[in-house]
C-alpha cells in the first residue's frame, strides 16, 4: 500500500543539525512532489517547503530559508529534511507528506511523524 | 496568504450539525483543503479543490466556497469526528494552513 515511513525520534543540543528521513513506497516515488511540514507542541500545522523527486529542484518557507535543505535519494525512494543551527523553538513533530497529481493538489498521504527535540 | 480559521474551538453534541469557517487574506480560487487531525496522529486529508471528497472519507463531510470565504461542514457529527480541523491554501507556491478549529464534546 501507499505509505510514508519516517525516521525515530531525535533528541538535539541547541546549535545543532538534524536530519529526518521519508521513505516512500507503494506508488513512483519520482511522479509526486513532496513537503515537509511541522507542528511544534500544542501548536498548529507549519508548511517548511517541498521538493520535487524528480529533479531534486526545491522551495523553502522564508522562515526556514539559509537553515532547512531537502534532498532525496531516487535509489531508495526517500527524500530528506536537515534543519541546521537548532534552537529550542524547533522542538516539534516533522511530518513529510505527498501532493497529490493534480494542480494545486493536496496532501494526501502523510508519514507518521518524526517528534524532534532540541534541548541542552 | 493568510488563513483566518472561526471559531477556534467548539463544543457540539453528537448528531449536531457544525460549519467551520476559513478567511483567505486574498482570493485563492477553490485551492483549499481540509485536514482532519487527532492527538498524537498525522493530519488526514478531508476535502480538496474546495468541495472535493477525498476518497474514503464519509459523505457527512462536505466543503464549499471559492475565492477568500469556504466553509467545512459536518452534517451529523460523530463520536469520531471530535479531532482539529485545519484549512490549508495551495493556490500559491508558499502555502499555509490556518490555525485550526478544535471539536470537543459537549
Amino acid at each position: 500500500q501507499v505509505q510514508l515511513v519516517q525516521s525515530g525520534a531525535e533528541v538535539k543540543k541547541p546549535g545543532a543539525s538534524v536530519k529526518v528521513s521519508c521513505k516512500a513506497s507503494g506508488y513512483t516515488f519520482t511522479s509526486y512532489y513532496m513537503h515537509w511540514v511541522r507542528q511544534a507542541p500544542g501548536q498548529g500545522l507549519e508548511w517548511m517547503g517541498i521538493i520535487n523527486p524528480s529533479g531534486g529542484s526545491t522551495s523553502y518557507a522564508q522562515k526556514f530559508q539559509g537553515r532547512v535543505t531537502m534532498t532525496r535519494d531516487t535509489s531508495t525512494s526517500t527524500v530528506y529534511m536537515e534543519l541546521s543551527s537548532l534552537r529550542s523553538e524547533d522542538t516539534a513533530v516533522y511530518y513529510c507528506a505527498r501532493q497529490q497529481q493534480l494542480v494545486m493538489g493536496a496532501f494526501d498521504i502523510w508519514g507518521q511523524g518524526t517528534m524532534v527535540t532540541v534541548s541542552s | 496568504i493568510q488563513l483566518t480559521q472561526s471559531p477556534s474551538s467548539l463544543s457540539a453534541s453528537v448528531g449536531d450539525r457544525v460549519t467551520i469557517t476559513c478567511r483567505a487574506s486574498q482570493g485563492i480560487s477553490s485551492y483549499l483543503a481540509w485536514y482532519q487531525q487527532k492527538p498524537g496522529k498525522a493530519p488526514k486529508l478531508l476535502i480538496y479543490a474546495a468541495s472535493t471528497l477525498q476518497s474514503g472519507v464519509p459523505s457527512r463531510f462536505s466543503g464549499s466556497g471559492s475565492g477568500t470565504d469556504f466553509t467545512l461542514t459536518i452534517s451529523s457529527l460523530q463520536p469520531e469526528d471530535f479531532a482539529t480541523y485545519y484549512c490549508q491554501q495551495l493556490n500559491s507556491y508558499l502555502l499555509t494552513f490556518g490555525g485550526g478549529t478544535k471539536v470537543e464534546i459537549k
